[in-house]
């Protein structure tokens, strides 16, 4: 059973630029909730996705946008990309119940 | 927001108890204490999660005092694996995730 997978695993954007990360929950997970994680802090909750929508957000702006696809699996897109973005990125699933999954994360740098 | 209050740093010695606290002074009535471990370059991984009094799994036990202010996460005879951050979340992530807060996390060092 495979648990939650992120691609890509690094990336390298410069400021400005637009980066989509991807996120396919653990099998029978409908919800998906994305963190963003900065060094030696902890993770910060962004937004999470139930039934392809919008749940519940946190405290981040705009740019940060995301989807949920029929089949669970998500995207985090963040636009104008700036050096403070540089974070990893994760994303848990669960269902129904408190205890989330998170996977290995996609570690992003703006240049 | 609960505001979410870990030691930066512990030590210890392989086969030695480690005991953890947490500080949540203002947690919600609806909030759970979940605590997690994370590798470098890896997701956080679930530990063990309660509510109120005390929780225990083959991995860990959690205290949790009748006024649920802080929480103790402990980790019995502890091995050069454990090394790892440990991070408590408070809140009912699954309906109210924005709500959830996670620490700054405490590294521990095992040491043989």
């Amino acid at each position: 059973d495979a648990g939650v997978t992120q691609s890509p695993t690094h990336l390298i954007k410069t400021r400005g630029q637009q980066v989509t990360l991807r996120c396919s929950p653990k099998s029978g997970h409908d919800t998906v909730s994305w963190y963003q994680q900065a060094l030696g802090q902890g993770p910060q909750f962004i937004f999470q996705y139930y039934e392809e929508e919008e749940r519940q957000r946190g405290n981040f702006p705009d740019r940060f946008s995301g989807h949920q696809f029929p089949n669970y699996s998500s995207e985090l897109n963040v636009n104008a990309l700036l050096l403070g973005d540089s974070a990893l990125y994760l994303c848990a699933s669960s269902l129904a119940r408190y205890e989330q999954y998170f996977g290995p994360g996609t570690r992003l740098t703006v240049t | 927001l609960a505001k979410i209050t870990q030691p930066i740093s512990m030590d210890s010695y392989e086969g030695q108890e480690v005991n953890i606290t947490c500080s949540h002074n203002n947690i919600a009535t609806n909030d759970y204490i979940t605590w997690y471990q994370q590798f470098p370059s890896q997701g956080p991984r679930f530990i063990i999660q309660g509510y109120k009094t005390k929780v225990t799994n083959e991995v860990a036990s959690l205290f949790i005092p009748a006024d649920r202010k802080s929480s103790t996460l402990s980790l019995p005879r502890v091995s050069l694996s454990d090394t790892a951050v440990y991070y408590c979340l408070v809140g009912a992530y699954n309906t109210n995730a924005g709500k959830s807060t996670f620490g700054d996390g405490t590294t521990l060092t095992v040491k043989p």
